[in-house]
């Protein structure tokens, strides 16, 4: 399989659940990373991981953790969540270049999470 | 520091008419700009890249965007608009602000084809 894929597609969970999610890359990227896209609001990033290591972590709330075992996986632990936190979880890969370079990201379809 | 900003929240077009979806960004080092589509219910998918080459950059699917440095804009066109165009498209930045590249995007532009 190629590209970025992301498990489950769907996940209804109730504020109470601990659920994780699972982003795979197949293209032989340096970075991976998490945005959270809500209706009506602008794209947000949540995590940056570049060889494994987090390089950004955007004032995420704590009930969201991120764990990156390799360069090629990246989960979303999620616990305690609230109903505001439905949305749109996107993964994404990339190079990510330290001198003079800019490569493009490559998405996942999304994890659409609905919490009741 | 960097940003972009989309100048339109909606773009709505007839099939066959060309589209203009306007980009301006701010960045104090040398950018690369991107824009990307998505449609309902997916992911993001690269039209196309500029990364200090050519100023103007031939995408997927008949796009292309224009890098002008004087007026800082990076603007999407399409010569005709077809009905599977109509999806939210992001116009994003990335440079060497802050000593990283990570990307920053705009709010994004919904554009509605009209049969």
């Amino acid at each position: 399989e190629t590209g970025v894929t992301q498990t489950p597609r769907h996940l209804v969970m109730g504020m109470t659940n601990k659920k994780s999610l699972k982003c795979e890359q197949h293209l032989g990227h340096n970075a991976m990373y998490w945005y959270k896209q809500s209706a009506k609001k602008p794209l947000e990033l949540m995590f940056v991981y570049n060889f494994k290591e987090q390089t950004e972590n955007n004032s995420v709330p704590s009930r969201f953790s991120p764990e990156c075992p390799n360069s090629s996986h990246l989960f979303l632990h999620l616990h305690t969540l609230q109903p505001e936190d439905s949305a749109l979880y996107l993964c994404a890969s990339s190079h990510l270049g330290t001198s003079g370079a800019s490569y493009e990201q490559y998405f996942g379809p999304g994890t659409r999470l609905t919490v009741t | 520091a960097q940003s972009v900003t989309q100048l339109d929240s909606h773009v709505s077009v007839s099939e066959g008419t060309p589209v203009l979806l306007r980009c301006n960004y701010s960045s104090s080092y040398s950018p690369s700009l991107f824009w990307y589509v998505q449609h309902p219910n997916k992911g993001l998918q690269l039209l196309l890249k500029y990364t200090s080459a050519a100023t103007l950059v031939k995408g997927i699917n008949g796009f292309e965007a224009e890098f002008k440095k004087s007026e800082t804009s990076f603007h999407l066109t399409k010569p005709s608009a077809h009905m599977s165009d109509a999806a939210e498209y992001f116009c994003v930045v990335s440079s060497a602000s802050g000593g990283s590249y990570i990307p920053t995007f705009g709010r994004g532009t919904s554009l509605i084809v009209h049969p």
